[in-house]
């Protein structure tokens, strides 16, 4: 069948620290996978993009890798802030199947000062 | 430049009733996108609409349905709502060239079904 999985449980560090969120997949193709930001009932805000052939993406204290043999996404978040605490869902576009973006159920950051 | 825009922010219905909410794109943006996320899970595709067409469907009853108007905003509407219809229901847009552009949410609508 197919799953995409991110971290199961909340994931506590230290503020400074590196974050590193995990998402999974099971037997999709994907042309791209996505990051987003989710705070307490409000919509998901775009991070980054990877696509298929490549393996790294950064942006400012972010960065995505992405390996399909392993079938895995990391996202790194470099000199966490409290700020930084919210929900991160990753989703993915598979091919074939147009413009719909499958989530996982998404990571629980929490940073302490 | 006015990202996506949902209406109303919070709704509360009865079960057997029927509802409709309402998405603007941000600028630019042609295709919309609806999910729904229930509480404490990722958002599910509902289905897609450009050109006024309902171009791709996720696995949900015809209870859900949806309109794209011609200045791209769009409905969605749930009939029959069921206790289960409760959750968070997000619009996105995107910029439909090759519909693999990155879709940017509005801040949803809150339903809320008793």
């Amino acid at each position: 069948s197919q799953k995409i999985e991110q971290n199961s449980e909340a994931l506590n560090i230290q503020e400074g620290k590196t974050a590193t969120l995990t998402c999974n997949y099971t037997n999709y193709s994907p042309a791209y996978l996505q990051w987003y930001r989710q705070d307490p009932g409000r919509g998901p805000v775009f991070l980054l993009l990877i696509r298929e052939n490549e393996k790294e993406k950064r942006k400012e204290r972010l960065k995505v890798t992405f390996d399909t043999t392993l079938k895995q996404s990391l996202f790194h978040i470099t000199a966490s802030q409290p700020a930084d605490s919210a929900t991160y869902l990753c989703a993915l576009l598979n091919y074939n199947q147009g413009g719909k973006l499958i989530f996982g159920q998404g990571t629980e950051l929490s940073v302490k000062p | 430049d006015a990202g996506v825009t949902q209406s109303p922010t919070h709704l509360i219905k009865t079960r057997g009733q029927q509802v409709t909410l309402r998405c603007s794109p941000k600028s630019g943006h042609d295709t919309v996108s609806w999910y729904q996320q229930a509480l404490g899970q990722g958002p599910q595709f509902i289905f897609q609409y450009y050109e006024e067409e309902e171009r791709q469907r996720g696995n949900f009853p015809d209870r859900f349905s949806g309109h794209q108007f011609p200045n791209y905003s769009s409905e969605l509407n749930v009939n029959a709502l069921l206790l289960g219809d409760s959750a968070l229901y997000l619009c996105a847009s995107s910029l439909d060239s090759t519909s693999t552009d990155t879709q940017y949410f509005g801040p949803g609508t809150r339903l809320t079904v008793l």
